[in-house]
C-alpha cells in the first residue's frame, strides 16, 4: 500500500518569499507518479506539477519546482515568489505503480499554506 | 471546454434516502474516478474506472456503487444514505501525469 505524509498542518509566508511544503511517501513499487494539487477556498482541486519516479530531473511549472529526493522517499514543493493568491491548501499524492490513467490516487492530509502581505 | 461537470453540487439528504450523483466529462478520458474528502483529510479512493464497463473498488467503496456505461458519465450511486457518509464528493477524469476534477459536490446527511 502506499502512504503519502505531510507534516506541517499549515504554514505561513510572506509575500513575494519562497516556501517549501514537505511530503514523504511510502510505496514498495520502483515506478510512481507523485503529485501536488491545489485546493483554495473555495473548492476546487488545481493540478500543480506531476514528477515520475524515472524523471531524472526535478519538475518545474512556472513558479512551482518540486525537489525530488528519491533515496529519502521526499516530493518537496517549492513555491517561489509567494503571492496572496498562493494561499490555499495544498495535497501531495501519489500513483504506484502509474497504470497510464492516474485514476488511483493516494492523497495526503494537505498544508494550509497563508501568505501574509 | 467544459471539462469535468459534477451535479449537484449541494445536496441534503435524510437518511436512507437513495440518489445518484452525475459526473459528465468531455475530454474523451478512458479512466475516472469518484474520491471524498472529509474535515481534515485529503482525497480517499471510492471507485475508479478505466474505461465504458470496467468499474473497481478504491480504498472506501462501501455504501456506494458506480457503472460505466458510456466513456462520458460515471455515476456515483448512495443506496441508502447515512451519516457517515456527509462529505464533499470528487470526481476525476484522468490521462497519465494529469487528474482533472470537477468542482465537487457537498453532501449532507441527516
Amino acid at each position: 500500500a502506499q502512504k503519502i505524509t505531510q507534516t506541517q498542518p499549515g504554514m505561513f509566508v510572506q509575500e513575494k518569499e519562497a516556501v517549501t511544503l514537505d511530503c514523504t511517501y511510502d510505496t514498495s513499487d520502483q515506478s510512481y507518479g507523485l503529485f501536488w494539487y491545489k485546493q483554495p477556498s473555495s473548492g476546487e482541486m488545481i493540478f500543480l506539477i506531476y514528477q515520475g519516479s524515472y524523471d531524472e530531473q526535478n519538475a518545474t511549472e512556472g513558479r512551482y519546482s518540486l525537489n525530488f529526493q528519491k533515496a529519502r522517499k521526499s516530493a518537496n514543493l517549492v513555491i517561489s515568489a509567494s503571492q496572496l493568491g498562493d494561499s490555499a491548501m495544498y495535497f501531495c499524492a501519489i500513483e504506484a505503480p502509474p497504470t497510464g490513467g492516474s485514476e488511483k490516487l493516494v492523497f495526503g492530509k494537505g498544508t494550509k499554506l497563508t501568505v501574509n502581505p | 471546454n467544459a471539462g469535468v461537470t459534477q451535479t449537484p453540487k449541494f445536496q441534503v439528504l435524510k437518511t436512507g434516502q437513495s440518489m445518484t450523483l452525475q459526473c459528465a466529462q468531455d475530454m474523451n478520458h478512458e479512466y475516472m474516478s469518484w474520491y471524498r474528502q472529509d474535515p481534515g483529510m485529503g482525497l480517499r479512493l471510492i471507485h475508479y474506472s478505466v474505461g465504458a464497463g470496467i468499474t473497481d473498488q478504491g480504498e472506501v467503496p462501501n455504501g456506494y456503487n458506480v457503472s460505466r456505461s458510456t466513456t462520458e458519465d460515471f455515476p456515483l450511486r448512495l443506496l441508502s444514505a447515512a451519516p457517515s457518509q456527509t462529505s464533499v464528493y470528487f470526481c476525476a477524469s484522468s490521462e497519465a501525469g494529469e487528474a482533472f476534477f470537477g468542482q465537487g459536490t457537498r453532501l449532507t446527511v441527516v
